[in-house]
């Protein structure tokens, strides 16, 4: 399966301001690649999908503007959570397709909003 | 209806026994189906994946899927301490088809008791 990196692995930050995770398919290049949102006790929430050189598909209740992603290159996706607040605070994941069909996820990024 | 449903447990199964973990869903059309492991504050491994009906056997572990019964099923033969963690069942829907996208059940909570 596809190997994927994420960093930073935990980030805590003040409440107004911006912080980016970075999800890398390391072994595999990702025209999609998924961003994905998880509450203690929860199961994994799809937020968007992140395609190489196009907009991002976002679901729905998903704020595009507070979640900004790129995804500029084979390898590389970024999720931006802007002007982020305490209710941010979470487990971000990205996963890699490895077909068919098949994900591949990130060892994941905790977000702790302060 | 929820798209994919799981007993949420948490289920607990003495060492050594079978542990059998169920998962239904909705979409009748639906053509991937996969079995992922999360243990306590780590992102999802996928551990099974199974896309035509009957029993897929790898190690420890046996997929079974039947279309017609819209369920798919996890048995664990011999279980470990090491096996306790959150199973999640995942689904790739027809209105899915052509993408990589994946409905995930809630999860279903596993304790192997030494």
């Amino acid at each position: 399966g596809a190997v994927v990196s994420q960093h930073p692995s935990r980030v805590i930050c003040k409440s107004g301001t911006s912080v980016k995770i970075e999800c890398r398919s390391l072994d595999f290049q990702a025209t999609t690649m998924f961003w994905y949102r998880q509450f203690p006790k929860q199961s994994l929430m799809l937020m968007a999908t992140s395609n190489e050189g196009s907009k991002a598909t976002y679901e729905q209740g998903v704020e595009k503007d507070k979640f900004l992603i790129n995804h500029a290159s084979l390898t590389l996706s970024t999720l931006t959570v802007t002007s982020a607040h305490p209710e941010d605070s979470s487990f971000y994941i990205c996963s890699v397709g490895g077909g068919p069909y098949e994900q591949y996820f990130g060892p994941g990024t905790r977000l702790t909003v302060t | 209806q929820k798209e994919v449903e799981q007993n949420s447990g948490p289920l607990s199964v003495p060492e050594g026994a079978i542990a059998s973990l169920n998962c239904t869903y909705s979409d009748r059309g639906s053509q991937s189906f996969f079995w992922y492991r999360q243990y306590s504050g780590k992102s999802p491994e996928l551990i099974m994946s199974i896309y035509s009906n009957g029993d897929k056997e790898d190690g420890r572990f046996t997929a079974q899927l039947n279309k017609a019964s819209q369920y798919v099923s996890l048995l664990i033969r011999d279980s470990q301490p090491s096996d306790s963690a959150t199973y999640l069942c995942a689904v790739n829907g027809r209105e899915n088809f052509g993408n990589e996208k994946l409905t995930f059940g809630t999860g279903t909570r596993l304790t192997i008791i030494p």
